[in-house]
């Protein structure tokens, strides 16, 4: 099966600076890689996501970037704001394994005034 | 439209009795998934639901635990004989299956078990 590492576990950056969350999978045959954001006591949310035929995507200024040699993905966040405070999760979806997704372990990322 | 509804929001039960969760998914969604997320740890998947289709349960962590979905809509997360390691939050989430991908996750139930 899918296994992905998440690091870092916990990142405070002030706020204006950028973040970056690094993720890894372990098979080669994930196509799909989705980032989930989960305020405090909410549920997660998507906040972007990435297939398999693209190396990187932006929205705003969120971007992700993938490397599909290496397997592994990449969170980026710039002009960190105070309610980009949260716990975000990376995830990956087997190519043929229906819609499961296998999360990372989380990041909880402090953006400091 | 709606959300992916859950209940009950809060659940606390004594060790060794049994449990029924619920979730709603959104209407038309034909995939439904349940994932268990302890304190302060990430999103360990339970069971996963796609139409007609048999369901994916090589995430349940026991013979204790099983699923049903009923008419393709609502389903039930039963855990039998609790025990406190089983004290989480309970997610279910829903997606419009086929290839997209986007899963969109109920509130939560909170269990506890004493």
């Amino acid at each position: 099966g899918e296994n992905v590492e998440q690091h870092p576990s916990t990142l405070s950056v002030q706020e204006g600076d950028s973040a970056v969350i690094k993720c890894t999978y372990s098979d080669s045959a994930s196509n799909y890689f989705p980032w989930y954001k989960q305020e405090l006591g909410k549920r997660p949310q998507l906040i972007i996501d990435i297939r398999s035929n693209v190396g990187e995507k932006k929205d705003q200024r969120i971007a992700v970037t993938l490397n599909k040699t290496a397997k592994h993905f990449s969170l980026h966040i710039t002009e960190t704001q105070p309610e980009d405070s949260a716990v975000y999760f990376c995830a990956a979806k087997l190519t043929g394994g229906g819609n499961k997704l296998t999360f990372g372990t989380g990041t909880q990322l402090k953006v400091e005034l | 439209g709606a959300g992916v509804s859950q209940s009950p929001s809060n659940k606390v039960t004594e060790k060794g009795k049994d449990v029924e969760l619920r979730c709603d998914p959104i209407s038309g969604h034909t995939a439904l998934y349940w994932y268990r997320q302890s304190l302060g740890q990430g999103l360990e998947f339970l069971i996963y639901f796609q139409g007609n289709s048999a369901p994916d349960k090589s995430g349940l962590p026991s013979d204790r635990f099983s699923a049903e979905r009923t008419g393709g809509s609502v389903s039930t997360l039963t855990i039998q004989r609790t025990q406190q390691e089983d004290s989480a939050v309970y997610l279910c989430a829903s997606s419009l299956g086929g290839t997209t991908g986007e899963q969109y996750f109920g509130p939560g139930t909170r269990l506890t078990v004493t």
